[in-house]
């Protein structure tokens, strides 16, 4: 079980280029979700996807695309970066509650610095 | 917007003294979850504690909930350095996501 994988790691992007972030989960979770972290703001939701068909927008979503491309990839993709989307962003995936399934499993997490 | 919201931002206590922070939060919820962020990581289940639940223990963590007070407590005995960590709460109100506060940065120095 490799649990949430994200990739890429690390991406340093100039203003105005375009990057997908992918996010997959080996769990068989239905809910998917991208964040954003920066200092001293805690995690903010960008986009959930609640089941496999199904995207919905979270507290900050302007600028971002989404994509849930089967039930184990959630992809975010910014069209046109720019230097407010430098920041730390965590794919998760959670089971349907009620069940043993309701916490919630974060990926590493990919740094990007948008120039 | 953030429901959850930790107390104290920053904490700093020697190794072996005991750690408390705490959540407070605005709506009703069906369970309260903590989770803890080491430095560059993503966040990691601890514990959760369910709305018709008061108190709950794993290991060296004891979370108290008061949904009277619509508040949470996280206390971790007997610190370690590798305790240090952010903590976060985060309230789960049903068929909707989770919301995280802002965290606890807790220091746990040797």
């Amino acid at each position: 079980n490799a649990g949430v994988t994200q990739t890429p790691k690390f991406q340093v992007l100039k203003t105005g280029q375009s990057m997908t972030l992918q996010c997959a989960q080996d769990m068989n979770h239905n809910s998917m979700y991208w964040y954003r972290q920066d200092p001293g703001m805690g995690l903010r939701l960008i986009y959930y996807s609640a089941s496999e068909g199904t995207t919905d927008k979270g507290e900050v979503p302007n600028g971002y695309n989404v994509s849930r491309l089967n039930k184990r990839e959630f992809s975010l993709r910014l069209e046109s970066a720019a230097p407010s989307q430098t920041s730390v962003y965590f794919c998760a995936s959670r089971g349907t509650p009620p069940s043993f399934q309701e916490t919630q499993y974060f990926g590493p997490g990919t740094r990007l610095l948008v120039l | 917007s953030q429901q959850g919201e930790e107390d104290p931002q920053a904490l700093s206590i020697q190794e072996g003294e005991n750690a408390t922070m705490n959540c407070s939060y605005k709506t009703s919820i069906n369970n309260l979850q903590w989770y803890r962020q080491n430095s560059g990581r993503g966040l990691v289940h601890l514990i959760l504690i369910r709305s018709n639940e008061r108190e709950k223990h794993s290991g060296r963590l004891r979370v108290t909930l008061d949904t009277s007070k619509k508040s949470s407590s996280l206390l971790i005995t007997a610190s370690r350095a590798a305790d240090t960590a952010s903590y976060f709460c985060a309230t789960d109100s049903g068929n909707t996501p989770l919301v995280f506060g802002k965290g606890t940065r807790l220091s746990v120095i040797a």
